[in-house]
């Protein structure tokens, strides 16, 4: 069964840079998109980005100045980096496994989320 | 970017009562929406894709419909385990470019 952590610093200082990786463990990365949303507090979830099955890269025109993903085959992992935070970039940060299924195109799994905090 | 907007924000509903939200794009998205179930410290759950068709393992009370701009997502005979945030997501055009709608929360009157 494949299942996605996310796992990274949960407090980060304003004007930093957020680094956050998601490990992937019985499965491949290969076939599929692996993408990065996130869920501020009390609101609803925001689309970051993701690293399509070629692992070129797709993200949020709203973030897309600040952010960086990538992927690390070996480990079965990949990252996300989110420059220049600011408080409103605090959130609970999801990774997820994003699926093709002509025509079709979903986020069939998800990990449990990381908290992040941005604060001095 | 495709604005996606859910009504209601909340709704109150008694167990084995029916409960129907609603999505709307900014434009068009064909039949290109999934819906999401997420309860509180769990990973979300893919509930519906291609606006109609029930993920692997969802329950036949959860049932989609609509296309282009308007969506319906409806739970025929609300469960105690169906009390959550739901949220759609567009995934118009290839490749994908994807907005989520703010959600609807669906408490237990």
């Amino acid at each position: 069964q494949v299942h996605l952590q996310e796992s990274g610093p949960g407090l980060v200082k304003p004007s930093e840079t957020l680094s956050l990786t998601c490990t992937v463990s019985g499965g491949s990365l290969d076939n599929y998109f692996w993408g990065w949303i996130r869920q501020p507090p009390g609101k609803g979830l925001e689309w970051i980005g993701y690293l399509s099955d070629t692992y070129s890269t797709n993200y949020n025109s709203s973030l897309r100045s600040r952010v960086t993903m990538s992927v690390d085959t070996s480990k079965n992992q990949f990252s996300l980096r989110l420059s220049s935070v600011t408080a409103a970039d605090t959130a609970l940060y999801f990774c997820a496994r994003g699926t093709t299924l002509w025509p079709d195109w979903f986020f069939d799994l998800w990990g449990r989320g990381t908290l992040v905090t941005v604060s001095s | 970017e495709i604005v996606m907007t859910q009504s209601p924000a909340s709704l109150s509903v008694s167990p084995g009562e029916r409960a129907t939200f609603s999505c709307r794009a900014s434009q068009s998205v064909t039949y290109n929406i999934a819906w999401y179930q997420h309860k509180p410290g769990q990973a979300p759950r893919l509930l519906i894709y291609g606006a109609s068709t029930r993920a692997t393992g969802i329950p036949a009370r959860f049932s989609g419909s609509g296309s282009g701009t308007d969506f319906t997502l409806t739970i025929s005979s609300l469960q105690s385990e169906d009390f959550a945030v739901y949220y759609c997501q567009q995934y118009n055009n290839w490749p994908p470019r994807v907005s989520f709608g703010g959600g609807t929360k669906v408490e237990i009157k």
